[in-house]
């Protein structure tokens, strides 16, 4: 089974700090959504990209945090500097969109904790 | 604009019995809905998805969901829920005419199936 993998799992750190999360999208999707999930604002869409442009980002906060795809098989979510509040699990998905009916494909997440 | 809504943020149900999870749903067209289902530390998984066609349609480990234009809707169901369907279920809504494939989450309904 194709899957969306993403890196690391966990990652603690102290406020202040870079983070860097990366994603493996599934081959062939061209698609690439980043999202954040909290208990008290659920899933959140942050950022997505269609064949590594970014096409909306307006769910990210645009002075700490940033979104790219150096290439096909890898994007990144980058938080500078990181604060308390930016701790969630966040999640990565990909799907195709020459046919919009076909779901998006998670990944199992980055769960973040900031000190 | 589009939006999903999911009722019930937990839904009881013993083993055995029949299990719903409603979900309705707002599109300026016409829709694409989704069921996901997201166990402990894991990302979404796909669940069924309806285009459509038959409002009734079937998906993974037993669920099937039935679409109503009328009322907007597209209930989750399983004729007889296990123990092991415990877990965050999500509703979700694409317009047909959103090429780029965003998705609209709803906020999520935690099923707990007592044995």
């Amino acid at each position: 089974d194709a899957r969306v993998t993403q890196t690391p799992r966990h990652k603690v750190t102290e406020m202040g700090q870079e983070v860097t999360m990366r994603c493996q999208p599934i081959l062939g999707h061209n698609t690439v959504f980043w999202y954040r999930q909290t208990m008290m604002q659920g899933l959140e869409l942050l950022a997505y990209f269609r064949n590594r442009a970014p096409l909306d980002d307006s769910g990210m906060p645009k002075d700490r945090f940033s979104a790219e795809m150096p290439d096909a098989t890898l994007a990144t979510l980058k938080i500078q500097p990181s604060e308390p509040r930016d701790s969630a699990v966040y999640f990565c998905a990909s799907g195709l969109t020459v046919n919009s009916n076909q779901p998006q494909h998670f990944g199992d997440g980055t769960r973040l904790s900031i000190l | 604009a589009q939006s999903v809504a999911q009722p019930e943020d937990q839904v009881n149900v013993a083993e055995g019995n029949p299990l719903t999870v409603k979900c309705t749903y707002s599109v300026s067209g016409n829709p694409y809905l989704f069921w996901y289902v997201q166990y402990p530390n894991r990302g979404l998984q796909f669940l069924l998805k309806y285009i459509t066609g038959d409002n009734l349609v079937k998906g993974s480990y037993g669920f099937e969901a039935e679409f109503n234009k009328s009322q907007t809707s597209f209930h989750l169901k399983k004729p007889s829920a296990l123990v092991s369907d415990s877990a965050l279920y999500f509703c979700a809504v694409r317009d047909m005419g959103d090429s780029w494939g965003k998705l609209q989450f709803g906020a999520g309904t935690q099923v707990v199936v007592t044995p």
